[in-house]
């Protein structure tokens, strides 16, 4: 049983360049959660969706950052332009429904120069 | 605003010493109180979920327990391998039902 795949796990690129997460839950899943993590905040939701459709974004810290969830087996978070505070690891979760216990992928480490 | 706060901050253990975790939450209204490990490098993993005070839970060295305002995570006996950062989450409901607010995590270190 495949858990949450992110990929790719380690992203470095330059200010000012569009990054691109990628995110596919668990089979069956109906939730799917972004969050990021890093030192100083620890463990942040940046949005999740429910049934594909985006139910609470507020934890996204500005208009340079996007999400996607085209269909129940893919969701994407864009960064573009990125910036050096950009830098952190992003998770991806995902549950059966939104008060259920979530699952956490491996993560994708970003980091910004 | 809901408020998770886990103390200590971080725990030295030998093996086979026990010892607790607390977790205290502030929330107008729980719907779950989570407890998640995370291994350096790895995302968080799922160990328990506790939806009423007095409810327990129980896996291997680990019991968490809740009462109103915190959450204990008890280690019997740990070994090297429980060695970890826990976390614990709340799902206070409201209108973002699907919302997580976590703690900043206890860092567990157990020598052998």
């Amino acid at each position: 049983d495949a858990g949450v795949i992110q990929s790719p796990r380690h992203e470095v690129t330059e200010m000012g360049q569009e990054v691109t997460l990628r995110c596919k839950p668990i089979s069956g899943h109906n939730s799917l959660f972004w969050y990021r993590q890093t030192m100083m905040r620890g463990l942040e939701l940046l949005i999740y969706f429910n049934n594909n459709v985006p139910i609470d974004d507020s934890g996204m810290p500005e208009d340079r950052f996007s999400a996607k969830m085209p269909n129940a087996s893919f969701s994407t978070l864009k960064i573009q332009p990125s910036e050096p505070r950009d830098s952190a690891v992003y998770f991806c979760a995902s549950s059966w429904t939104d008060y259920n216990e979530q699952f956490f992928g491996p993560g994708t480490r970003l980091t910004v120069l | 605003e809901d408020q998770v706060t886990q103390s200590p901050e971080a725990l030295r253990l030998q093996e086979g010493e026990s010892s607790s975790l607390n977790c205290s939450y502030t929330v107008s209204g729980l719907r779950g109180l989570f407890w998640y490990r995370q291994d350096p490098g790895k995302g968080p993993e799922f160990l328990f979920t506790l939806y009423s005070a007095g409810e327990e839970k129980e896996k291997e060295r680990l019991k968490a327990t809740l009462t109103k305002k915190e959450s204990f995570l008890h280690i019997t006996a740990p070994k090297p391998e429980d060695s970890a950062t826990y976390l614990c989450a709340v799902n206070a409901g409201g209108t973002s039902y699907g919302k997580l607010t976590f703690g900043q995590g206890t860092i567990l270190t157990v020598h052998p």
